[in-house]
């Protein structure tokens, strides 16, 4: 089955930016996906990248694909406090079921 | 994006009974799946709810405990039998988007079993 890794947790500085990594194992994906839950809430598409596209900005965010180290990242430039949340990494595979990471827990401080 | 709604948004049930949990989308789309999120976890796929017929299920989920209805293109249900405090989690739907590379969530359900 598709296994996918992140760091647990981040703290980063007011202002700073953030990178989040991920790892995953399944060759044949289609599409990775970054979505923020903040607590007690649902789940927040932020961004998707199609696997043969190796970068994709978005406003604040800049999604970086190396497709063949199987390494996803995002960063959050300017991070602000609302950025606060768990973020979760998810690829999705020819069936269309996305399978998730762990989660990354950002912290951002003043 | 699709608006999606979930009922209850919150429940607290007693072991042994059941709980119907429903998602409605404000827009027809083909696909719709159910997780689960464990306290403190990442999200599991218990199963693709499938239009007229029956639900496909993960590995180590059945359908005689999480039994699913989906009636048409727009609303599916989710149901938790026999409960035991296990069951406690965050249950939440999502769906395909009009873009078919999109998957949105709902709001999810949290559900306490004592």
């Amino acid at each position: 089955g598709e296994d996918v890794e992140q760091s647990l947790f981040l703290s980063v500085r007011e202002g700073d930016s953030s990178v989040i990594n991920c790892t995953y194992t399944d060759s044949s994906s289609t599409y990775l996906y970054w979505y923020k839950q903040e607590p007690g809430a649902g789940l927040q598409l932020l961004t998707y990248i199609f696997s043969n596209m190796d970068m994709k900005q978005d406003q604040r965010l800049t999604v970086l694909l190396n497709k063949k180290d199987k390494h996803l990242s995002l960063r959050i430039a300017d991070t602000q406090t609302g950025d606060s949340a768990i973020y979760f990494c998810a690829e999705r595979g020819d069936d269309y079921k996305l399978s998730f990471g762990a989660g990354t827990t950002v912290t951002v401080r003043a | 994006s699709a608006v999606i709604s979930q009922k209850p948004s919150r429940d607290i049930c007693q072991r042994g009974t059941s709980l119907t949990i429903q998602c409605q989308v404000d827009s027809q789309v083909t696909m719709m799946f159910w997780y689960r999120q464990q306290p403190g976890q990442s999200l599991t796929l218990i199963a693709t709810a499938n239009q007229g017929s029956e639900a496909t299920y993960e590995s180590g989920f059945v359908i005689d405990k999480f039994p699913i209805s989906r009636p048409n293109l727009t609303f599916s249900t989710l149901t938790v039998s026999n409960m035991s405090p296990e069951d406690s989690s965050i249950y939440l739907c999502s769906v395909e988007g009009l873009a078919v590379n999109e998957q949105f969530f709902g709001p999810g359900t949290r559900l306490t079993v004592l």
